[in-house]
């Protein structure tokens, strides 16, 4: 099973700045099946990135992803007061069928 | 609009069942996977089990597999999950998610999801 960690656990920045958040898998991600998620309280998740760096639909280009192989980046180029909230990876394999969460970053002003 | 919403949940003593369901509206819904994933409040989310678009293909995660169930009927637009032999530890809020992509036997990212759904396991 892979395992995926997140850091860092929290992240204090302002609005206006750039955040970068990991997120490093314990083996190969295979085809990049890497997604991320954002999630505001009381709320369900929304896609942000799928297959680690498309955009989801209706996701504003600030948002971008990259990464490869362990190793992957969800970057928030410039961050506007919305964007404060818990972020989550997820990992996809195929043999057998399975999806693996993050623990989640948290993004706080 | 693509919408999804579930509904089922309850407060149930350990060992009950359960049946939660998920009503979809929007899209082509034969064609697509469909996944429940859950999350404690507070804690992270878990993934707890996918069906094939148009087919029976099912997985679970370790924790619920001889437990949960996962059925859909694409005449009706649903999917559901038969929850078994409930513990303190299944209780969380339930989501329904579509699939991004559409295709027999294609799994991808979780583009819609739904409000979610509380189940409660407590004696």
């Amino acid at each position: 099973e892979t395992v995926l960690t997140q850091s860092p656990g929290t992240l204090s920045l302002s609005p206006g700045e750039r955040a970068t958040l990991s997120c490093r898998a314990s083996q190969s991600v295979s085809s990049n099946y890497l997604a991320w998620y954002q999630q505001k309280p009381g709320q369900a998740p929304r896609l942000l990135i799928y297959g680690a760096s498309s955009r989801a639909t209706g996701i504003p280009d600030r948002f971008s992803g990259s990464g490869s192989g362990t190793d992957f980046t969800l970057t928030i180029s410039r961050l506007e007061p919305e964007d404060f909230a818990l972020y989550y990876c997820q990992q996809y394999g195929h043999s057998p069928l399975m999806y693996t969460f993050g623990p989640g970053t948290k993004l706080e002003i | 609009e693509v919408h999804l919403v579930e509904s089922g949940g309850g407060l149930l003593q350990p060992g009950g069942s359960l049946k939660l369901f998920c009503a979809a509206s929007g899209f082509t819904f034969n064609t697509h996977a469909m996944h429940w994933v859950r999350q404690v409040p507070g804690k992270g989310l878990e993934w707890v089990s996918s069906i094939g678009g148009g087919s029976d293909d099912a997985h679970y995660a370790e924790s619920v597999r001889g437990r949960f169930t996962i059925f859909r009927d694409d005449s009706k637009n649903t999917v559901s999950l038969q929850m078994s032999s409930l513990r303190a530890e299944d209780t969380a809020v339930y989501y329904c998610a579509k699939d991004r992509e559409s295709g027999n036997s294609i799994w991808d990212a979780f583009d819609i999801w739904g409000q979610g759904t509380m189940v409660t396991i407590s004696s």
